[in-house]
């Protein structure tokens, strides 16, 4: 069975930009949640959604947003880019939102902001 | 506030056993998660623990759980260089649903 899948692999904008990225969840799993990761830290959450409304949000701005699609992929937005926000954007699939049911990640989408 | 630490290095010989240290300052986290990130790649889950138990056991890993001073291990047994990595403590808060990692462990293995 194919994991979590995100794409792009890797991403170069400059400072302004809105980027986009990709998830597709491990299949069965209704729950998808966002990290940054941050290089030299660990990750950060984001958002959390599942059976597409949010669930969760982390502690960053107005320019992050995310939606969940009835096939239960995900994107990840990013408007007005800063330097700050290159590092490496994980997703993490589960079969639902109890504490029971784990999160299975994504190799990640490294995003470089110049 | 919600804070998870672990220390940035450890090196440890072939075969020997491994032990990373981990302490949360949260006392709601239910569950408390053991990943492994290899470079270039995501987080692997290893092992998960529930927040009334004391230790699991896994094959080579044993986690143990102290939950009066809010402090987890992780033990490798027999480390192998396929162990090379960064191990990251997370801990789950429920009623945020959401998990707060610790900045990583690096394990190094030498000779």
């Amino acid at each position: 069975d194919a994991g979590v899948t995100q794409s792009p692999t890797h991403l170069i904008k400059t400072r302004g930009q809105q980027v986009t990225l990709r998830c597709s969840p491990i299949s069965g799993h209704k729950s998808v949640s966002w990290y940054q990761q941050v290089l030299g830290q660990g990750p950060q959450f984001i958002f959390q959604y599942y059976e597409k409304e949010e669930r969760g949000r982390g502690n960053f701005p107005d320019r992050f947003s995310a939606r969940q699609f009835p096939n239960y992929s995900s994107e990840l937005n990013v408007n007005a880019l800063l330097l700050g926000d290159s590092a490496l954007y994980l997703c993490a699939s589960s079969s639902g939102t109890g504490p029971n049911q784990p999160q299975h990640f994504g190799d990640g989408t490294r995003l470089s902001i110049l | 506030g919600e804070d998870v630490e672990q220390s940035l290095f450890l090196s440890v010989r072939e075969g020997d056993s491994s032990v990373i240290n981990c302490t949360y300052t949260d006392s709601s986290s239910t569950y408390l998660y053991w990943y492994k990130q290899e470079p270039g790649a995501g987080l692997q889950l290893l092992t998960y623990i529930f927040s009334n138990m004391d230790m699991k056991q896994d094959q080579r890993l044993t986690v143990l759980l102290n939950k009066k001073d809010k402090h987890l291990s992780l033990r490798i047994a027999d480390t192998q260089t396929g162990d090379s990595a960064i191990y990251f403590c997370a801990a789950l808060r429920s009623s945020a649903s959401k998990i707060i990692f610790g900045s990583g462990t690096r394990l190094s293995i030498r000779p």
